[in-house]
């Protein structure tokens, strides 16, 4: 079973334009994580915020995390062609959850940024 | 530094058949993960090795999967016998020490069953 929900399903952006994914998940967390995956190609890890964090940045890259409405959000800024990609986020259970010691990813969002 | 090597990176088979994956983590890495992708789903873990114990098989259908982690490295998946909805693409993953680190992920395999 896949904990994390994201929304939307598909994102079409032009290029340049910011891109915004949101992720919602269900049990208490360790750390909650963003991947990326192109078509055909294994996972790359992104960026991982703990849940005692409630932002972080990478380059383009900003996540953040809202544990008392068990969401994050992930925002790629000024967009580019080779952003297009499927976008996951990944949830490691916490301590004492059915969910802990796994890493349970949602079904994804799937972005596509036009040149 | 060497990523995660998955082979093969494609197989077609006919249903019933048996099938292996392989997979070389990251070296130093201590846990290994097999996950199961169905197309437009996210990752679903089926086994997690720490070192050679397999740590949690929860959701790895044992009466036709198996796995083994020989030796602590590399590491083998086996479906016998292959059904129709085993159509997927199987992923290695490895992270240095506990689930709570950073996974990095093989390539796949994408396994047709006809």
């Amino acid at each position: 079973s896949q904990q994390g929900e994201e929304d939307p399903q598909a994102l079409s952006i032009q290029e340049g334009e910011n891109a915004t994914m949101n992720c919602s998940y269900k049990t208490s967390i360790n750390n909650l994580q963003w991947y990326r995956q192109n078509s055909g190609r294994g996972l790359v890890h992104l960026i991982l915020i703990r849940s005692n964090e409630r932002e972080k940045h990478s380059g383009r890259l900003r996540v953040t995390l809202d544990t008392s409405k068990k969401s994050s959000s992930l925002l790629i800024t000024a967009s580019r062609a080779a952003d297009t990609a499927s976008y996951f986020c990944a949830t490691s259970g916490g301590a004492g959850g059915t969910s802990y010691g796994k890493l349970t990813f949602g079904q994804g969002t799937i972005l596509t940024v036009h040149p | 530094e060497a990523g995660v090597v998955q082979s093969p990176r494609y197989k077609i088979i006919e249903k019933k058949q048996p099938v292996a994956f392989w997979c070389n983590p990251i070296s130093g890495h201590n846990t290994l993960y097999w996950y199961l992708q169905n197309l437009g789903q996210g990752p679903e873990l089926l086994i997690r090795y720490e070192n050679e114990e397999a740590v949690d098989d929860s959701q790895l259908p044992k009466d036709r999967f198996s796995a083994e982690r020989l030796k602590g490295v590399d590491s083998t998946l086996k479906i016998q016998p292959a059904e129709l909805g085993d159509s997927a693409v199987y992923l290695c993953a490895s992270s240095l020490g506990s689930h709570t680190d950073t996974q990095y992920f093989g390539p796949g395999t994408r396994l047709t069953v006809l």
